[in-house]
C-alpha cells in the first residue's frame, strides 16, 4: 500500500500566484481531508470530502482557497492568489469510511509564498 | 467536541515505559478518545481510541479512567523513534478532529 500521495513535497511561489497542491488517496477510501499547519495556529481541519462530495468547509479561510475532488483517487487544493501569510505544510489525509474511522496522513506539501 | 489538556512536554528514558497523561473533562457520553502522533517533518500518524473501555494494540495501550474525565497513553518500551508530538483528541466520530499543541514527547537514550 502506498498510502496517501501528495504533490509536490515541496513548493516556493511568488505573492500573487496560483497555486495547486494534488492528493491521492488511499485506494477505497470513502473520506478526504485537507488540513493546514503552522507554528503559530497548529493542524487545523480546512474541508473534508465524503464519497467526492464535500461535507464541511468551513475551516477554509477564504474564498482564495478552493478544493476539488473530481474522482475517488485525486483532489486539488488551490489557492489563488497566493499570499504569505498562506506559507504552511499543507497535509491530506484518507479514511476508509464516512465515520468512526481513522485518519491516514499524507507526508504533506510544504508551501512557502514569497 | 471536548477540550483536551495535555502537558506540553515530557521526556522518558529508552527502554522504559512511556505515560502520557490527558485530562478531558467535559467530555460527553459518546465522544471518543483518539491518540495520533506527529514525528518531525511528517503527517500525524493514528495510534489507539477507545470509548470507555481499555484498549491495547501493537503500539500502545489506552488507559481510560472510570468516569471518563481523563486518560493515559502508554508506550510500554519506549525507542528513540517514539519521540514525538504526542496528540489527544475527543470527538464524536474521525471526521472533525481538533488538534490541540499536543505533547512533546523527548525519548533520551
Amino acid at each position: 500500500d502506498a498510502g496517501v500521495i501528495q504533490s509536490p513535497r515541496h513548493e516556493v511561489t511568488e505573492m500573487g500566484q496560483e497555486v495547486t497542491l494534488r492528493c491521492k488517496p488511499i485506494s477505497g477510501h470513502n473520506s478526504l481531508f485537507w488540513y493546514r499547519q503552522t507554528m503559530m495556529r497548529g493542524l487545523e481541519l480546512l474541508i473534508y470530502f465524503n464519497n467526492n462530495v464535500p461535507i464541511d468547509d468551513s475551516g477554509m479561510p477564504e474564498d482564495r482557497f478552493s478544493a476539488k475532488m473530481p474522482n475517488a483517487s485525486f483532489s486539488t487544493l488551490k489557492i489563488q492568489p497566493s499570499e504569505p501569510r498562506d506559507s504552511a505544510v499543507y497535509f491530506c489525509a484518507s479514511s476508509p469510511s464516512g465515520s468512526g474511522e481513522t485518519q491516514y496522513f499524507g507526508p504533506g506539501t510544504r508551501l512557502l509564498v514569497l | 467536541d471536548a477540550k483536551t489538556t495535555q502537558p506540553p512536554s515530557m521526556d522518558c528514558a529508552e527502554g522504559r515505559a512511556a505515560n502520557l497523561p490527558c485530562n478531558h473533562s467535559t467530555i460527553s457520553g459518546n465522544e471518543y478518545v483518539y491518540w495520533y502522533r506527529q514525528i518531525h517533518s511528517q503527517g500525524p500518524q493514528y495510534i489507539i481510541h477507545g470509548l470507555k473501555n481499555n484498549e491495547t494494540n501493537e503500539m500502545a495501550s489506552l488507559i481510560i479512567t472510570e468516569d471518563r474525565k481523563s486518560s493515559t497513553l502508554i508506550l510500554p518500551h519506549a525507542t528513540l523513534r517514539d519521540t514525538a508530538v504526542y496528540y489527544c483528541i475527543a470527538a464524536r466520530g474521525a471526521q472533525k478532529l481538533v488538534f490541540g499543541q499536543g505533547t512533546r514527547l523527548t525519548i533520551n537514550p
